[in-house]
């Protein structure tokens, strides 16, 4: 069975960092691109950032150019997200989603990001 | 990018039909054929229910289905049962690996 767990978030201040990890299982990892999807309190999905199957391409959404970074460990089957500069509207669950022919699916449990003081 | 436009909120009794639009520009759900559809109740993650405009996942009830014409993509769901009630999201490929979801819409079964 597929299968996407992240951790990792909590509550930090504005200006502060913090990485979200995304274990994945049950797939060859390292076969797929996979995205980080993001969905603030109440509000819609946002597209966040993809990579692909060796890490070695990435795009990211224009809100989060230069403060949010995509990367994965296909030893350990894991997909990160290092967030810095983390500001107010950064709040949000954080999912992870396998890429598949321009589709996300499955998706992970989301792991909540508050940044506030 | 702006996100793609959808109704706020889609209600229907029982047994009725009922069809979400998804409206983008030429630079999205008219330029690609990869627009993808996706149930969220609450507090669960989101689950794709179409893809590739019209395309359903194995597993997906066949009571869900996709169409798109110029810059509108819609979705479907006839027969409505209850469970279906949940928020839907439209997604079209952008280009440049890039992707925008819809504004979603809430389904209410009445």
């Amino acid at each position: 069975e597929v299968q996407l767990v992240e951790s990792g978030g909590g509550l930090v201040q504005p200006g502060g960092s913090l990485r979200l990890s995304c274990a994945a299982s049950g797939f060859t990892f390292s076969s797929y691109w996979m995205h980080w999807v993001r969905q603030a309190p109440g509000k819609g999905l946002v597209w966040v950032s993809q990579i692909n199957g060796d890490g070695k391409r990435t795009s990211y959404a224009d809100s989060v150019k230069g403060r949010l970074t995509i990367s994965r460990d296909n030893a350990k089957n894991t997909l990160y997200l290092q967030m810095n500069s983390l500001r107010a509207e950064d709040t949000a669950v954080y999912y992870c989603a396998r890429a598949s022919s321009f589709t996300f699916d499955p998706w992970g449990q989301g792991t909540l990001v508050t940044v506030s003081s | 990018q702006s996100a793609l436009t959808q109704p706020a909120s889609v209600s229907g009794s029982p047994g009725q039909s009922i069809t979400i639009s998804c409206t983008g520009t030429s630079s999205d759900v008219g330029g690609y054929n990869y627009v993808s559809w996706y149930q969220q109740h609450p507090g669960k993650a989101p689950k794709l229910m179409i893809y590739d405009v019209s395309n359903r996942p194995s597993g997906v009830s066949n009571r869900f289905s996709g169409s798109k014409s110029g810059n509108t993509a819609s979705l479907t769901i006839s027969g409505l049962q209850a469970e279906d009630e949940a928020d839907y999201y439209c997604s079209s490929y952008i280009g440049s690996n890039s992707y925008v979801f819809g504004t979603g819409t809430k389904v209410t079964v009445l």
